[in-house]
């Protein structure tokens, strides 16, 4: 098995830039995507690829990933971002995502 | 652009079956890849079961091998969860989600979910 730890909460004044991270053994090794769920929604993928961006995503948003930690940035926060975010990545044909962070936007 | 709808969720008792159906539109249906992915009342994500576009390949989860099937019908566009010894645990909302086409790396399009409630 394998795990992806992520912060259970981070806060981020509105305009200001929020930064979620994702950790596990040697994940700069492997690619790592990103979802945004906002309550009673699907999730909605915003990163793929450890930092590109699926059309119609905002420039915004960005990600990274390096030595055992990605991360996923989010520039100029706005209200809208408010949403809980998971990243994932997969492994001999099984996936793996992390226990999920909530933004709150103040 | 493709769109998921998934069907086939309910209350079923401990031990139980369910079927759940994943239909999807779009003329590219067999190109890619299905997983279904679930997701229990305020917890994380949690990935179920994958099938490739031909159906020749299927993964599970420890949590559900020997107790799920996961299936697809091509000409009906249509992937399938068949879901047995169903237990309290199994209690979530079930997604089913659609990998990227070029590199199969990440879910570009998911369903809506349907609650699936294990309860006596």
């Amino acid at each position: 098995s394998y795990e992806l730890t992520q912060p259970a909460s981070v806060s981020v004044s509105q305009g200001q830039t929020a930064s979620i991270t994702c950790s596990g053994d040697k994940l700069g090794n492997k690619y790592v995507c990103w979802y945004q769920q906002k309550p009673g929604q699907s999730p909605m993928l915003v990163i793929y690829q450890d930092n590109k961006r699926p059309s119609g995503i905002p420039e915004r948003f960005s990600g990274s990933n390096s030595g055992n930690t990605a991360a996923l940035t989010i520039s100029e926060t706005q209200a809208m971002d408010e949403a809980s975010y998971y990243c994932q990545t997969w492994d001999s044909d099984t996936v793996f995502f992390g226990g999920g962070t909530k933004l709150t936007v103040l | 652009e493709v769109q998921l709808l998934e069907s086939g969720g309910g209350l079923v008792q401990p031990g139980g079956s369910l079927r759940l159906s994943c239909a999807a539109s779009g003329p590219t249906f067999s190109t890619f890849a299905v997983s279904w992915v679930r997701q229990a009342p305020g917890k994380r994500l949690e990935w179920v079961s994958s099938i490739s576009g031909n159906a020749g390949s299927r993964y599970y989860a420890d949590p559900v091998k020997g107790r799920f099937a996961i299936s697809r019908d091509n000409s009906k566009k249509t992937v399938y969860l068949q879901m047995n010894s169903l237990r309290a645990d199994d209690t979530a909302v079930y997604y089913c989600a659609k990998w990227r086409i070029s590199t199969p790396d990440a879910f570009d399009i998911w369903g809506l979910g349907t609650m699936v409630t294990v309860s006596s």
